[in-house]
C-alpha cells in the first residue's frame, strides 16, 4: 500500500534550537496527523490537520497541511530535552481507507 | 480514566508456539486496529475491525489472527506460521473506521527465542 516519505530519518540538535520535519506522498491525502512516540510506549497524537493549507499550533509545535494535499510539515520551536522521541506523520487518502504512517524522525536533543 | 490497555507489555515465546496479545478499550470506540512496528519502519497494519463480529486484513495479516466478539476487546494471536514475529505490537482504536485520530495503547514487545 501507499507509504509516506518522512524526512529526515534522525536529527541531533542542541537544546533551544528549532526543528523541522516533513512528510510527502505521491497521492492526495484528506487528513494528516502527527504523532510522538516515547521509547517503549505507544504514539500520542500531537496535531491533526483536515484541510489543505491549514496551519495549526499546539504550544511550541506547529504543523501545516500542504496546499497540494501531498505533504505536511511539523516544526518544533525552542526544543527542550523532553522533546526527545520518534515523530511519525500519518495520512489518510479518504474516509474508510486505512491510515498510512511514515517511517519516523528520531529526535535527540542535547542539553 | 478512558484509554486502551495492552497486555502483556513484554512476552517471550519459543519458536512454534502461538501467543495471544490482549487489547481492551473503554473509550466506546467502534473501530480497533493492530499495528506492527519494526526498527526504522513506519507502523504496518495487521488487522482492523470497524464493528463487532467483523474484521478485515491489513497489509501484513499472514501468520496472525484476530477476533472481535465484544466492542471493548480485540485480541491478536501471533501464530507459529508468522515467520518473523519478534516486534513491537501496537493496538489502537478510533471513534469509527479510519476517521480522525487513532488512540494507541502502550504496546507489547514480543521476542521469539
Amino acid at each position: 500500500g501507499q507509504q509516506l516519505n518522512q524526512s529526515p530519518q534522525s536529527m541531533f540538535i542542541q537544546e533551544g534550537e528549532d526543528v523541522s520535519m516533513n512528510c510527502t506522498s505521491s497521492s492526495i491525502f484528506n487528513t494528516w496527523l502527527w504523532y510522538k512516540q516515547d521509547p517503549g510506549e505507544g504514539p500520542v497524537l500531537l496535531i491533526a490537520l483536515y484541510k489543505a493549507g491549514e496551519l495549526t499550533s499546539n504550544g511550541r509545535l506547529t504543523a501545516q497541511f500542504g496546499i497540494t494535499r501531498k505533504d505536511s510539515f511539523l516544526n518544533i520551536s525552542a526544543s527542550i530535552p523532553s522533546d526527545v522521541g520518534i515523530y511519525f506523520c500519518a495520512g489518510q487518502e479518504n474516509n474508510n481507507n486505512d491510515m498510512r504512517f511514515g517511517a519516523g524522525t528520531r529526535l535527540t536533543v542535547k542539553p | 480514566d478512558g484509554g486502551i490497555t495492552q497486555s502483556p507489555k513484554y512476552l517471550f515465546r519459543k519458536e512454534g508456539q502461538n501467543v495471544t496479545l490482549s487489547c481492551e478499550q473503554n473509550l466506546n470506540h467502534d473501530a480497533m486496529y493492530w499495528y506492527r512496528q519494526d526498527p526504522g519502519q513506519g507502523l504496518r497494519l495487521i488487522y482492523y475491525s470497524q464493528i463487532v463480529n467483523d474484521f478485515q486484513k491489513g497489509d501484513i495479516a499472514e501468520g496472525y489472527s484476530v477476533s472481535r466478539e465484544k466492542k471493548e476487546s480485540f485480541p491478536l494471536t501471533v501464530t507459529s506460521a508468522q515467520k518473523n514475529p519478534t516486534a513491537f505490537y501496537l493496538c489502537a482504536s478510533s471513534i469509527s473506521g479510519f476517521t480522525g485520530e487513532l488512540f494507541f495503547g502502550e504496546g507489547s514487545r514480543l521476542t521469539v527465542l
